[in-house]
């Protein structure tokens, strides 16, 4: 099984900083199938990145993803108060299927 | 418009079973991956079963053997059959579109979830 390691755990940024979340998987990941969700409480996740790199419909051009082989990153350039929540990689290429344990991006 | 509706959770004791539904519009459940995921209160993202277009299904070791995921292609409508349960499996469970569907574009649509409670 393909462990999916997120860090930080929380991340305490104000508005308008940049927020760099690292995704590390123990064994290399093809970039196609590495995604990236965001939750707030109460909610379904929504997909936000897909193929690693890829922002999904609607995702503003503030988020983005990048890596390779096992580290992955996902940045949020400049924070909107609509974005603080949990985000959480997704592996989808290998068999189980894993989730990193999330990364909470709260207000400073 | 893609819509994603869970139904069929509740309270179970232990060693019971229960079905979900996960009736779709917008999209057939038979061209596409779909995929059920859950989340324990207070935790993260599970994931837990995926039926490909093709038929071919995949399950979490956690729940292999005592879950089971199919389909409906007249009412539209992915179902996960799950029985032994145990107190470890309670959880919202959400419905998924994905991540494949004419190319490898992530879980795209999620259903609001159904919170499955098992406690005697």
């Amino acid at each position: 099984e393909i462990v999916l390691t997120q860090s930080p755990g929380t991340l305490s940024l104000s508005p308008g900083e940049r927020a760099t979340l690292s995704c590390r998987a123990s064994q290399h990941v093809t970039t196609t199938y590495l995604g990236w969700y965001q939750q707030k409480p109460g909610q379904a996740p929504r997909l936000l990145i897909y193929g690693t790199s890829t922002r999904a419909t609607g995702i503003p051009d503030r988020f983005s993803g990048s890596g390779s082989g096992t580290d992955f990153t996902l940045t949020i350039s400049r924070l909107e108060p609509e974005d603080f929540a949990v985000y959480y990689c997704h592996q989808y290429g290998i068999s189980p299927w894993t989730f990193g344990q999330g990364t909470k991006v709260e207000i400073k | 418009e893609v819509q994603l509706v869970e139904s069929g959770g509740g309270l179970v004791q232990p060693g019971g079973s229960l079905r979900l539904s996960c009736a779709a519009s917008g999209i057939s459940v038979t061209s596409t991956y779909m995929t059920w995921v859950r989340q324990a209160p207070g935790k993260g993202l599970e994931w837990v079963s995926v039926l490909y277009h093709g038929g071919l299904t995949y399950y979490a070791d956690s729940v292999k053997g005592r879950f089971s995921i199919s389909r409906d292609s007249f009412n539209n409508t992915l179902y996960l059959q799950m029985t032994s349960l145990r107190a470890e499996d309670t959880a919202v469970y959400y419905c998924a579109k994905g991540p494949y569907s004419n190319g490898w574009y992530g879980l795209d649509y999620w259903g609001q979830g159904t919170l499955v409670t098992v406690s005697s």
